[in-house]
């Protein structure tokens, strides 16, 4: 079974800086799919990022961006130029690709993070 | 888009209640899904269905649980004898096809329920 480790239950940032939030998986896959989903207090879960396993350039999307490590199963989402609006629960998640679970994530306990002004 | 709609936003019932939840998924997507979120924890998946069939439930998902989606389009979930240990958010989600890195999973806001 895949399991997601976020070993930080909670993380404090200074707004403008950078904070990266970790995430390990333990899977027997060779292709899958990762996701950080951002959850505000109160608020639905939101993507912020997506990378497929095969790909070996990480994905980047504006301030976001993750450092994809596939031979440690490492998958870290890195935030630069924090934002008070970035105050939320990030939760790791994974995705099977293929066969009959491919439509099931397995996430994380998530980080709580904090942006202090 | 107006995206996946919920309701109620919160529930509160005693124990021993019936409660039905309602998730109004993304018009045009054909998968819907039902995670649980206790606090401190990441959600978990509990059933999902492509249009009207439900094609997988959770172990998770106990005899008390019963979820519908007659006609593809919004889905039901119901809890009957509601117990302490079901109190936690239920969130629902939907995407246009299978969950893959270009159809990701659009969450609602969930519903909040406590049993008292």
């Amino acid at each position: 079974a895949q399991t997601v480790t976020q070993s930080q239950p909670e993380m404090s940032v200074q707004e403008a800086e950078t904070v990266t939030l970790s995430c390990t998986y333990d899977t027997s896959e060779s292709d899958y799919y990762l996701f950080w989903y951002k959850q505000p207090p109160s608020r639905q879960m939101i993507l912020v990022i997506r990378q497929e396993a095969y790909k070996q350039q990480n994905a980047t999307e504006n301030r976001f961006s993750v450092n994809f490590q596939k031979a440690a199963k490492s998958f870290s989402l890195k935030i630069s130029d924090s934002q008070l609006g970035d105050a939320a629960m990030y939760f790791c998640a994974y995705l099977r690709k293929s066969g009959g679970s491919n439509y099931k994530l397995t996430f994380g306990k998530g980080t709580l993070l904090t942006v202090n002004p | 888009d107006t995206g996946v709609s919920q309701d109620p936003r919160h529930k509160i019932t005693k124990r021993g209640q019936n409660v039905t939840f309602r998730c109004d998924p993304i018009s045009e997507h054909n998968r819907l899904y039902w995670y649980r979120q206790t606090l401190g924890q990441g959600p978990e998946f509990l059933t999902y269905f492509q249009n009207e069939a439900q094609l997988e439930k959770s172990r998770l998902l106990s005899d008390r649980f019963s979820a519908e989606r007659p006609k593809g389009s919004f889905s039901t979930l119901e809890i009957q004898r509601t117990e302490q240990g079901d109190s936690a958010m239920y969130l629902c989600a939907s995407s246009l096809k299978g969950v893959s890195h270009n159809s990701p999973l659009h969450f609602g806001n969930g519903t909040r329920l406590t049993v008292t």
